[in-house]
C-alpha cells in the first residue's frame, strides 16, 4: 500500500505571495492532519479534515486554511506569507476522526519565505 | 491545552547499549500516546504506541511504559544499533482527540560505534 504522498517538496516564496500545499493520503484513510515542523516551536498541530470537512483547528491565524476533496485529497494554503512561516509543513493519513487514532505522516513541504 | 515535556534532548549511547527517553505530560484526559522516530529528511514514522488502559507494550526492542497516574511515559530502546540514531518524538491526545496531537520537543539520540 503507497504511503502518504505531498507535492511539492520544496517550495520557495517571498513575503505576501500565497502558497497552496497539496497531500493524498493512504489509500481508505478518510482523515487528514496538517502539522506544521519548526526547530523553535517544534511539531504543531494546524487543522483536520475528514470526509470534505474541518473538524479540528489549532492555534494559527486565518491565513491557513485547507480543504478535502471527495477523494480525500487535501490542500493547504497559507495567504499573505510572512517570514516565519518559513517550515516544514507535514501532513497525516489516519483511518478515523481524531488524533487518538494511529497517524502516518507523509515527507514533508519544505516552504522557505524570503 | 494539553503539554508535553520530553527529556533529554540528546542521548549519546554506544551501539548494544540502552536508550530512554521520557515524557511528562499535563492533561490527565489523554489517553493516546505514540511515539515517533524522524530521520533527516523525511516524515515521521510511527514507531509504537499506547493507550491508557495498558501499562506497558512492546515490539521487539522497542518497549513503551505508561504512568497515568504520574502522568508520564517512556520509550526503551534495547541493543541500541546504527540504524537507531535518529530525533524521536512523543505526542499525546487529548481533548477527545479533537486538538490534534501535542508533541515533545524532541530527542537526538546518537549511536556510538
Amino acid at each position: 500500500k503507497a504511503g502518504v504522498t505531498q507535492t511539492p517538496r520544496y517550495l520557495i516564496k517571498t513575503r505576501g505571495q500565497q502558497v497552496t500545499l497539496s497531500c493524498s493520503p493512504i489509500s481508505g484513510h478518510r482523515s487528514v492532519s496538517w502539522y506544521q515542523q519548526t526547530p523553535g516551536q517544534g511539531l504543531q498541530f494546524l487543522f483536520e479534515y475528514f470526509s470534505e470537512t474541518q473538524r479540528n483547528k489549532g492555534n494559527f491565524p486565518g491565513r491557513f486554511s485547507g480543504r478535502q476533496f471527495s477523494n480525500s485529497r487535501s490542500e493547504m494554503n497559507v495567504s499573505t506569507l510572512e517570514l516565519g512561516d518559513s517550515a516544514l509543513y507535514l501532513c497525516a493519513s489516519s483511518a478515523g476522526q481524531g488524533a487518538r487514532n494511529e497517524q502516518f505522516f507523509g515527507p514533508g513541504t519544505r516552504l522557505t519565505v524570503l | 491545552g494539553e503539554n508535553v515535556e520530553q527529556h533529554p534532548s540528546t542521548l549519546s549511547v554506544q551501539e548494544g547499549d540502552s536508550a530512554v527517553i521520557k515524557c511528562t505530560y499535563s492533561d490527565s484526559a489523554s489517553n493516546y500516546f505514540p511515539w515517533y522516530k524522524q530521520e533527516l529528511g523525511k516524515g515521521p514514522q510511527l514507531i509504537i504506541d499506547i493507550r491508557s488502559n495498558v501499562g506497558e507494550k512492546k515490539d521487539q526492542r522497542i518497549a513503551v511504559t505508561l504512568n497515568k497516574t504520574a502522568k508520564h511515559f517512556s520509550l526503551h530502546i534495547t541493543e541500541t544499533q546504527p540504524e537507531d540514531s535518529a530525533v524521536y518524538f512523543c505526542a499525546a491526545a487529548s481533548g477527545g482527540g479533537a486538538d490534534g496531537l501535542t508533541f515533545g520537543k524532541g530527542t537526538h539520540l546518537i549511536i556510538q560505534p
